[in-house]
């Protein structure tokens, strides 16, 4: 079965400080990957998504990045954080695109990591 | 464009009672898939339901079912006898077969009262 790991799950950073999260999923090839930010009580903003090895797709401009160094591997980055990069950070997979006969192609997601920048 | 929307912010809802959760969806690709997710409080994203634009019938998944109109655009999620642990956050999401991406409607909190 595939499962997915994300952490650290709660961090407090000072602002200009560096940011690594990190996303792991195992049980399955080739997946797509995606991060999403949460602010406190609103909807899920999409950041970043990967369909591959090195191939990330920025959907908001702003202070963050995002890396795939490996298939199952999908890392957030930030030189220096900003008050406003505080959230509720998610990071979630789903299999490669399909038709209409392929299945509900389920996004599942990660635990979570709740980012405070002070 | 893709767009969700969901208009209602918060709802109640009395144990053991059934509530419908609206959502809308604009879209103009032939074929997408539809989703409900569940966040409580701890904030995981926990997957409900699904249904694709193809199928005839609603889906349902024990408590859950989805109540789809696709001329209207419409996908709400129907919870019969709501629980208490039913209380939370209720997002619904399309994703058009031809994209990676999945978009996400701005969320229905719901409260169940004892």
């Amino acid at each position: 079965s595939q499962t997915i790991h994300q952490w650290p799950a709660t961090l407090v950073q000072p602002v200009g400080s560096p940011l690594s999260l990190e996303c792991t999923v195992e049980g399955t090839s080739n997946p797509n990957l995606y991060w999403y930010r949460q602010a406190a009580g609103r909807g899920l903003q999409l950041l970043f998504y990967s369909v591959g090895i090195g191939q990330i797709s920025s959907e908001v401009p702003q202070n963050l990045s995002a890396s795939r160094p490996q298939d199952r591997q999908f890392i957030l980055s930030s030189k220096k954080l900003l008050l406003s990069d505080s959230g509720f950070y998610l990071c979630a997979w789903s299999v490669q695109l399909g038709d209409r006969h392929s299945g509900a192609n389920v996004l599942t997601f990660g635990a979570g990591s709740r980012l405070t920048v002070l | 464009a893709q767009k969700i929307t969901q208009t209602q912010p918060g709802m109640f809802v009395q144990e053991k009672e059934a509530v419908t959760l609206d959502c809308t969806y604009d879209t103009s690709d032939p074929s997408y898939g539809l989703f409900w997710y569940k966040q409580p409080s701890s904030g995981e994203m926990i997957f409900l339901i699904y249904q694709g634009s193809y199928d005839q019938q609603n889906a349902t998944e024990g408590r859950y079912s989805l109540n789809f109109q696709k001329a209207r655009k419409s996908a709400n999620l129907v919870i019969s006898a709501s629980q208490l642990g039913d209380s939370a956050m209720y997002f619904c999401a399309m994703r058009p077969y031809n994209f990676n991406k999945f978009y996400f409607g701005s969320g229905t909190k719901l409260n169940v009262k004892p």
